[in-house]
């Protein structure tokens, strides 16, 4: 199997701060990384697929890079609707696996 | 638009059986990857089962032999049949589409296993 190792697991920020969580895999995925935001009883929300590609609707402030093992997450300037925990999810093979989650928490 | 919408879910007794369908609108089920991914409450996200187009089937350790994930091309719709359920199945089941690069979710069923 796969393993994703996110970090860091919690994050405190004031608006307006950036914010980076890094996402590292146990193997070579390619680019077949995605970044997940998830509120409290909601399903997970798609913001970047292909590890750089922005989903359609996703606001610009939100940006991923990184290929192979080493991947991220930036949040440019935080705004009070993305206070949320956030999944790295690798797709390259079928058995998917995901990052144990970042909760992102106001300081 | 795509749409993935999943029905099914419920409560059921330990040892009871479940099937779960997921119809799809705005893609073809039998043209793409189509998946299962579950939530148990206050964990994270964790990969079931998953179909590729040619029909091949993959199922994660912990529920194979249970678990079976199939489709029904004439109705656009992907299936989880559930057998000899257990406590730790409890979740929400989420039904997941390749879709190019990309992958479209559903909104989830939940699944409670409980006497």
């Amino acid at each position: 199997d796969i393993q994703m190792t996110q970090s860091p697991s919690t994050l405190s920020a004031y608006e307006g701060d950036r914010v980076t969580i890094t996402c590292r895999a146990s193997q070579n995925i390619d680019s077949w990384l995605a970044w997940y935001q998830q509120r409290p009883g909601k399903a997970p929300k798609l913001l970047i697929y292909k590890a750089s590609s922005l989903e359609s609707g996703v606001p610009s402030r939100f940006s991923g890079s990184g290929s192979g093992t080493e991947f991220t997450l930036t949040i440019t300037s935080l705004q009070p609707d993305d206070y949320a925990t956030y999944y790295c999810q690798q797709y390259n093979i079928y058995m998917w696996t995901f990052g144990q989650g970042t909760k992102v928490e106001i300081k | 638009e795509v749409q993935l919408v999943e029905s099914g879910g419920g409560l059921v007794q330990p040892g009871g059986s479940l099937r779960l369908s997921c119809t799809a609108s705005g893609l073809t089920v039998s043209s793409n990857y189509m998946s299962w991914v579950r939530q148990a409450p206050g964990k994270g996200l964790e990969w079931v089962s998953m179909i590729y187009s040619g029909g091949s089937t993959y199922h994660a350790d912990s529920v194979k032999g249970r678990l079976t994930i199939s489709r029904d091309n004439s109705k656009n719709t992907l299936y989880l049949q559930m057998s000899n359920l257990r406590a730790e199945d409890t979740a929400v089941y989420y039904c997941v589409s390749g879709y190019g690069n990309s992958l479209k979710w559903g909104q989830g069923t939940l699944v409670t296993v409980s006497s």
